[in-house]
């Protein structure tokens, strides 16, 4: 079945440190790929998204990730942390062609000013 | 600038009552969506619609029904709802080809 992994679930960091936050999924055809972030008590709001080109996607707010097609995994990174990017980020996939995204089960982000 | 509105915000149930959630979205959106939001286990999706008059099963379907009557609304019933339907529900909508979702703010619901 197709799924998707976010393997860091809890994640706290002090401000200016940098981000990685891993995903990967299982799905052998052409994907379209999504970062969604959550601020506490607000809808998924869309970071970046990836549909083909240059593997390496720039969004809101100073995040990218890349899209490792060998690897299947879209990570999302950040330089430099702000308190603000306090959230649960989500990623999901999209397999070409399907009305369905997947998404994980997401990571929640504490920056600590 | 509404986007994708759902009502009501927040509700209280008793187990066995009945109740409809409402998704509006005036993008034009064909596409549209239930998830429910558990803490640990992300968005599932309920039921979706591809237009007017469609609807098919998501991953947890189980006790929710669906219809979507006019192109932007969607709405989700509970028939008898059960506490293990406690949850944070989400509606989204998406165009057609590459577009992202769109996600309205929520509705929280208590099942008692």
């Amino acid at each position: 079945a197709q799924s998707v992994s976010q393997h860091n679930h809890h994640v706290i960091l002090s401000e200016a440190a940098s981000l990685e936050l891993g995903c990967n999924y299982s799905y052998g055809g052409t994907v379209n790929l999504f970062w969604y972030v959550q601020y506490p008590g607000q809808h998924l709001q869309l970071l970046l998204k990836y549909f083909s080109g240059d593997p390496l996607v720039k969004g809101i707010k100073g995040f990218e990730a890349e899209f490792i097609k060998s690897k299947f995994s879209f990570n999302l990174r950040k330089p430099s942390v702000q308190w603000s990017d306090t959230a649960e980020y989500f990623c999901a996939v999209r397999p070409t062609g399907t009305y369905k995204y997947i998404f994980g089960t997401g990571t929640r982000l504490k920056v600590l000013a | 600038n509404a986007g994708v509105t759902q009502t009501p915000k927040f509700r209280v149930l008793k187990t066995g009552q009945s109740m409809t959630l409402l998704c509006a979205q005036d993008m034009n959106h064909e596409y549209m969506y239930w998830y429910r939001q558990d803490p640990g286990m992300g968005l599932r999706l309920i039921h979706y619609s591809v237009g007017e008059g469609t609807t098919a099963k998501g991953e947890v379907p189980d006790g929710y029904n669906v219809s979507r009557l006019k192109k932007q609304n969607f709405l989700l019933g509970l028939e008898s709802a059960a506490p293990s339907q406690t949850s944070v529900y989400f509606c989204a909508s998406s165009g057609q080809g590459t577009q992202p979702q769109h996600f309205g703010d929520g509705t929280r619901l208590s099942i008692l």
